[in-house]
């Protein structure tokens, strides 16, 4: 089945433990992505990958690092952890279509954070 | 940045009535774009997506129509169902100066009353 894993589900941990989300697809997409949603705000993009090795910033990428060394891996990284990113993350990735543009997005069922 | 939004929050309907979803966006240069439905605890869920050489899609019981010169989308939903209660979010390709990423919009709730 066509799927992304997101890992814990749930987390609750304290301010400047680091922690690691990890994400995983079985779908060999190119592109992958870090979004949170918070209520009233949406879907924010944190980083994205186009590709192995190639990383970029999304719209809130401040307390957050990305590595994308395989292909069906994009682990989320808080190096120190503060309570304002307590919040629900989601993966997606997604193959790159004709021109570079993109296609629809594959979400992982997402990860609840709280930060105390 | 430019945004994607939502006309309405929230929107009530009554099971087997027609629902209508609408969304605006700003960002001239985008040109493709996606709904999504996401139910409570579960992720968004690809619906039904198009691009700007068209103005309008169908899918099974949905319909997507772009209109580029107002900039407008909506989601039309046939007979609505009890199943379709959930966030409905539009997205744009924000282009490749983003990397082509989707912006999102804040979604809107729909409701189906029986």
């Amino acid at each position: 089945e066509a799927q992304v894993t997101q890992n814990p589900r749930y987390l609750i941990t304290v301010t400047g433990k680091k922690l690691t989300v990890t994400c995983s697809q079985n779908m060999n997409h190119e592109y992958m992505s870090w979004y949170r949603q918070d209520p009233g705000l949406g879907l924010r993009q944190i980083y994205y990958s186009m590709n192995v090795e190639v990383t970029d910033k999304g719209d809130v990428p401040e307390g957050y690092k990305v590595s994308r060394k395989e292909k069906r891996n994009f682990p989320l990284i808080l190096e120190s952890p503060s309570p304002n990113q307590t919040s629900l993350y989601f993966c997606a990735s997604s193959f790159r279509g004709v021109r570079g543009v993109r296609t629809e997005a594959f979400f992982g069922q997402g990860t609840r954070l709280t930060v105390v | 940045g430019e945004s994607v939004g939502l006309h309405l929050p929230t929107l009530s309907v009554q099971e087997g009535d027609n629902s209508i979803i609408n969304c605006a966006y700003s960002n001239s240069a985008s040109d493709y774009f996606i709904w999504y439905k996401q139910e409570s605890g579960k992720g968004p869920q690809f619906i039904i997506d198009i691009r700007s050489n068209m103005d309008k899609r169908q899918g099974q019981r949905v319909t997507v129509l772009l209109n580029k010169t107002v900039k407008h989308l909506s989601l039309q939903i046939a007979a609505t169902q009890p199943g379709d209660s959930a966030v409905y979010f539009c997205a744009e390709n924000a282009g490749s100066n983003s990397g082509y990423a989707l912006n999102f919009g804040k979604g809107t709730s729909l409701l189906v009353t029986p």
